[in-house]
């Protein structure tokens, strides 16, 4: 079945540095995907919209200089969060739509010390 | 604006017990889906059920079952005969009717099934 693939599935960075995180649609093309930012012990929030081919839409709130989204294809989106701080620290998923369902990516674990 | 809510922070049962997650949506859209996923802790998205705002037959896969009712914009999820594997935290979420559109996605309840 169609499946989402997110690398990586954690990452520990410095204050200050960037990270790149990919959200790959594997066996189907995705025009859109989303990238959800989830706090713990907290729901899932969506971020932004990034769509093929055009730049994302960013919902309120989300600085769209820090959270960088490039969606160059089909089937990838990436996802940079630039100059990370502790409070960037958190468990990011992407989420394509298939014909039936939205399928996620496995999440990314970042913690920023 | 859409919106899921899940009144239930934390439950905890004992093995065997049933028990009911509880969802209740609001939207403004005649058409839409709802979906209920669960996460365990390592943190990935398992994929439950999608159910059409048109159907409002009742479901059981194994031991789970969704009870849609569209009268009261409810959307539950009951486990029968929980084992410890179930404990997670269950997200209930709702989405518009074009296809291109995110999840809202509730706060979530953690079950914790306890041996």
């Amino acid at each position: 079945g169609a499946v989402v693939s997110q690398h990586p599935s954690w990452v520990i960075c410095k204050s200050g540095t960037s990270v790149k995180i990919e959200c790959r649609s594997l066996d189907f093309q995705a025009t859109t995907m989303f990238w959800y930012r989830q706090f713990p012990k907290q729901s899932l929030m969506l971020m932004a919209t990034s769509n093929e081919g055009s730049k994302a839409t960013y919902e309120q709130g989300v600085e769209k200089d820090k959270f960088l989204i490039n969606h160059a294809s089909l089937t990838l989106s990436t996802l940079t969060v630039t100059s990370a701080h502790p409070e960037d620290s958190s468990f990011y998923i992407c989420s394509a739509l298939g014909q039936t369902e939205a399928f996620f990516g496995q999440g990314t674990r970042l913690t920023v010390v | 604006a859409q919106k899921v809510t899940q009144a239930q922070t934390e439950i905890s049962v004992v093995e065997k017990e049933d028990v009911t997650l509880d969802c209740v949506y609001e939207t403004r859209d005649t058409t839409y889906y709802l979906f209920w996923y669960k996460q365990p802790p390592s943190g990935e998205l398992v994929f439950l059920i999608r159910r059409n705002s048109f159907d409002e037959q009742n479901e059981i896969s194994g031991r789970y079952s969704w009870n849609f009712q569209k009268s009261t914009s409810s959307f539950n999820f009951t486990i029968t005969a929980s084992q410890v594997v179930d404990s997670a935290v269950y997200f209930c979420a709702l989405s518009e009717w074009s296809g291109n559109t995110p999840l809202v996605f509730g706060k979530g309840t953690r079950l914790s099934v306890i041996a």
